[in-house]
């Protein structure tokens, strides 16, 4: 079954403790994306990767890093997180011939 | 600077009552403009993607349309369970190509109630 997953599920935290959360996907995509939703802002780029040599940021990328050593995995680090970064998260991923996007199922973080 | 911008915010219809949903759009180069459903607490879940003015999607009771400027959401007699938030996204081009940006607009809240 083509699975987007993202770990954890749900996380609180305190301010300046870093953290990553995980996505993986089993779809063999080159494209994989974070976004952040938030109310009122709706879904919001954070950072996209188009294969695993080249990552760019996307619209909100401050606060944020994130790696793709390989094609399936591309962790979103936060490495001093603030309240700010309390959100949402999505992790998404597409194949090269098609535009259909397939999310995750989120990632509800709480910083303190 | 690229933008999307969905109308209206929420809309609230009888079982059966028809409408559209709006989604204007200003960017650079048009890649490609999605529409996507996103039940409370998941993911988005793919509906459409329309690539050039004129185009149309259908899907059961939906139907995406697209002009030079804006997508319409169209909605035939829509039932309790297409109760969602429906979110529209853009893909821009730039002078290198395609970008792997998404743009997405606010979303457009429904309710159907029976």
């Amino acid at each position: 079954e083509a699975q987007v997953t993202q770990n954890p599920r749900y996380l609180i935290t305190v301010t300046g403790k870093k953290l990553t959360v995980t996505c993986s996907q089993n779809m063999n995509h080159e494209y994989m994306s974070w976004y952040r939703q938030d109310p009122g802002l709706g879904l919001r780029q954070i950072y996209y990767s188009m294969n695993v040599e080249v990552t760019d940021k996307g619209d909100v990328p401050e606060g944020y890093k994130v790696s793709r050593k390989e094609k399936r995995n591309f962790p979103l680090i936060l490495e001093s997180p603030s309240p700010n970064q309390t959100s949402l998260y999505f992790c998404a991923t597409k194949g090269a011939h098609h535009n259909e996007q397939f999310f995750g199922p989120g990632t509800r973080l709480t910083v303190l | 600077e690229d933008q999307v911008t969905q109308s209206p915010e929420a809309l609230r219809l009888q079982e059966g009552e028809s409408s559209s949903l709006n989604c204007s759009y200003t960017v650079s180069g048009l890649r490609g403009l999605f529409w996507y459903r996103q039940d409370p607490g998941k993911g988005p879940e793919f509906l459409f993607t329309l690539y050039s003015a004129g185009e149309e999607k259908e899907k059961e009771r939906l139907k995406a349309t697209l002009t030079k400027k804006e997508s319409f959401l169209h909605i035939t007699a829509p039932k309790p369970e297409d109760s969602a938030t429906y979110l529209c996204a853009v893909q821009a081009i730039n002078g290198s190509g395609n970008t792997g940006k998404l743009i997405f607009g606010q979303g457009t809240t429904l309710q159907v109630k029976p």
